[in-house]
């Protein structure tokens, strides 16, 4: 696609229930990654592809954190038994293999949990 | 140090010149970002620089890079009120599939009238 897409782009979730999020990429690109921003805050990253080689898992924040990318190409990052302290925006970005002209980001999917 | 720093807030007049600092951590790192996030929005480049450059300019925009003190800056001349909004520098370490950027921590521009 043109850009890089996220779905939902709003979740409101129950504390304790489970969200599967969604990141499209940039066709081509080979590296994928995931940051949480919280309000205000910076970015935390959490998780990073690139290619086929395993991903770097070193930025998830607990076990309940897991995520996948099929095929190359889309991404779902879950969270199970969401706590409130995941309420935060999920932020996901593409790249080529070497980054060179940066990631490109997507939009975001904000998450509240009440 | 092992972040990337900037300092977290600024206000400029509209019309003024606005100057975003940032101390990276890597001198070998290749290419230094200038990112811009809007409220609501994702990350948008702005412009980035090459190491073995000592300035770029856009338009408006002007990156000055001192890779002997690892001090990268944002000046935005002109600053508009759609200017608002907080700006992050990123580095780019490592090479080919170890390539990786790290962000800093943002600075929230706030323009006023």
């Amino acid at each position: 696609g043109a850009g890089v897409s996220q779905s939902p782009s709003n979740k409101v979730t129950e504390k304790g229930k489970d969200v599967e999020l969604r990141c499209d990429p940039i066709s081509g690109h080979t590296a994928l990654y995931w940051y949480r921003q919280s309000l205000g805050q910076g970015l935390e990253f959490l998780i990073y592809f690139q290619g086929n080689s395993a991903p770097d898992k070193s930025g998830l924040p607990s076990d309940r954190f897991s995520a996948e990318r099929t095929g190359g190409s889309v991404s779902t990052l879950t969270i199970q038994r969401t706590q409130q302290e995941d309420s935060a925006v999920y932020l996901c970005a593409s790249s080529s293999t070497t980054a060179t002209y940066g990631y490109t980001f997507g939009s975001g999917t904000r998450l509240t949990v009440v | 140090g092992e972040d990337v720093e900037q300092s977290l807030f600024l206000s400029v007049r509209e019309g003024d010149s606005s100057v975003i600092n940032c101390t990276y951590t890597d001198s070998s790192s290749t290419y230094l970002y200038w990112y811009k996030q809007e409220p609501g929005a994702g990350l948008q480049l702005l412009t980035y620089i090459f190491s073995n450059m000592d300035m770029k300019q856009d338009q408006r925009l002007t990156v000055l890079l001192n890779k002997k003190d690892k001090h990268l800056s944002l000046r935005i001349a002109d600053t508009q009120t759609g200017d608002s909004a907080i700006y992050f520098c990123a580095e780019k370490k490592g090479t080919g599939t170890a390539s990786k950027l790290t962000f800093g921590t943002g600075t929230r521009l706030q323009v006023t009238l």
